[in-house]
């Protein structure tokens, strides 16, 4: 099965910006097109802060930002803040067998 | 509100079966597809399964693939995860979590419930 490969751990200051990579071991990964990022928070369900590579679900703060660079997806963190310590994870699928896939997760720590 | 409710965890033993239900409300069920993700303690996440919201088609990761079977009720908003043969490598949170859209695997999950534990120890 697939998988999509993530920097296991990130960290900042606040105010500083984080970015975090996720990159596909397939080459049936549609383009990134439909890349998705969910935050995490311990013990918590996890929520979506970015689809579609770049979109923001309403009520995400404008802090967070999704974009390809060097063909592999990235999400950026911009202006740390505390409650930004979570367990950061990109979504995919694979083309050919239509499974849902999910990076390792990325643990950011705000310093 | 948008809300999804999962039940069903416990305690079981290798070899046995367990069944989770996820109730759902606060949007029309029958129209997104749904789906279960599931962590190990201290791991990441793990897409399990996928079920269409018409015509039922479904999909597994290949780890549970002819032991798990996911199906719906749409006329009781309601998701289920049948789990058979488990094994210990199956202990998990099981998250139930909505598509937003009809089908997969475009799209995301955009409602996620909080979970229900599932620990498969003799």
């Amino acid at each position: 099965q697939s998988a999509l490969t993530q920097p296991p751990s990130a960290s900042g200051s606040p105010g500083q910006s984080v970015t975090i990579s996720c990159t596909g071991t397939s080459s049936d990964v549609d383009d990134y097109k439909f890349v998705s990022w969910y935050q995490q928070h311990p013990g918590k369900a996890p929520k979506v802060i970015i689809y579609e590579l770049n979109k923001r679900p309403s009520g995400v703060p404008d802090r967070f930002s999704g974009s390809r660079s060097d063909n592999r997806p990235s999400l950026t963190v911009s202006g740390l803040q505390a409650e930004d310590e979570a367990d950061y994870y990109c979504s995919s699928y694979t083309d050919s067998n239509r499974f849902i896939i999910f990076g390792g997760g990325t643990r950011l720590t705000v310093l | 509100e948008v809300q999804l409710l999962e039940s069903g965890g416990g305690v079981v033993q290798p070899g046995g079966s367990l069944r989770l239900s996820c109730a759902a409300s606060g949007f029309t069920f029958s129209n997104y597809a749904m789906g279960w993700v599931r962590q190990a303690p201290g791991k990441g996440l793990e897409w399990v399964s996928v079920i269409s919201a018409y015509y039922d088609n479904t999909n597994y990761a290949d780890s549970v693939k002819g032991r798990f079977t996911i199906s719906r009720d749409s006329s009781k908003s309601t998701l289920f995860l049948q789990m058979n043969n488990l094994r210990a490598e199956d202990t998990a949170v099981y998250f139930c979590a909505k598509r937003d859209v009809s089908g997969w695997p475009r799209g995301y999950f955009d409602v996620w419930g909080q979970g229900t534990m599932v620990t498969v120890s003799s």
